[in-house]
């Protein structure tokens, strides 16, 4: 069974552009969360979307958000980067809350 | 609002030796989900127990063991006989299960950076 599979694993950004990152889900799983870790701040939840729907959301600025397709995938944008963006995002996806989350490699932003 | 404590920011120990990291959360609902995750060098976090609130069981899996405690509110992980592998950072987390859109989110401690040397 696959597990949680986010691209690209890598990403330099010049402050003021924009980026998007992928999380593609365990096959089956219907929500789909995103985290933000950062040595400041530890890992911070963004939000979480289940059936396409936005169930959930972190204490973030609007310039960070997010979608799902029919298909369960997930993509995060943030617009604007600004240096302070850059951490490792974790996408995590769930069968049911009660079982957990597992969450996928992360994708590493660095804001230059 | 909900909250997890990990007062150790890192613990060094030596080969062999047991260890205990310690979790303390903080939950107005009665219905909640407490987690362990491990995060390796490699950045992946790595869950390792899951339990409800209505399951105050100890828990043991190989080395690892997990005390719950509600009467004061912590959910402590030990390692026995703790081997170089077991260096990572270490992640107490919380779920709650109310509605109000507090719940469908991980809150995670801070984490407890393991090393073992050898």
């Amino acid at each position: 069974k696959a597990g949680v599979t986010q691209t690209p694993r890598y990403l330099i950004k010049t402050r003021g552009q924009q980026v998007t990152l992928s999380c593609s889900p365990i096959s089956g799983h219907r929500s789909v969360s995103w985290y933000q870790q950062t040595p400041g701040q530890g890992l911070q939840f963004l939000f979480e979307y289940f059936s396409e729907t936005q169930r959930n959301k972190g204490n973030f600025p609007g310039r960070f958000s997010g979608r799902q397709f029919s298909n369960s995938r997930s993509e995060m944008n943030v617009s604007t980067l600004e240096l302070g963006d850059s951490a490792l995002y974790l996408c995590a996806s769930s069968g049911t809350r009660n079982y957990g989350y597992t969450f996928g490699s992360g994708t590493r932003l660095t804001v230059v | 609002a909900q909250k997890v404590t990990q007062a150790q920011t890192e613990i060094s120990v030596v080969e062999k030796e047991d260890v205990t990291l310690d979790c303390v959360y903080e939950t107005r609902d009665t219905t909640y989900y407490l987690f362990w995750y491990k995060q390796p060098p490699s950045g992946e976090l790595v869950f390792l127990i899951r339990r409800n609130s209505f399951d105050e069981q100890n828990e043991i899996s190989g080395r690892y063991s997990w005390n719950f405690q509600k009467s004061t509110s912590s959910f402590n992980f030990t390692i026995t006989a703790s081997q170089v592998v077991d260096s990572a950072v270490y992640f107490c987390a919380l779920s709650e299960a109310s509605s109000g859109g507090s719940n469908y989110k991980l809150t995670f401690g801070k984490g407890t950076l393991l090393t073992v040397n050898p």
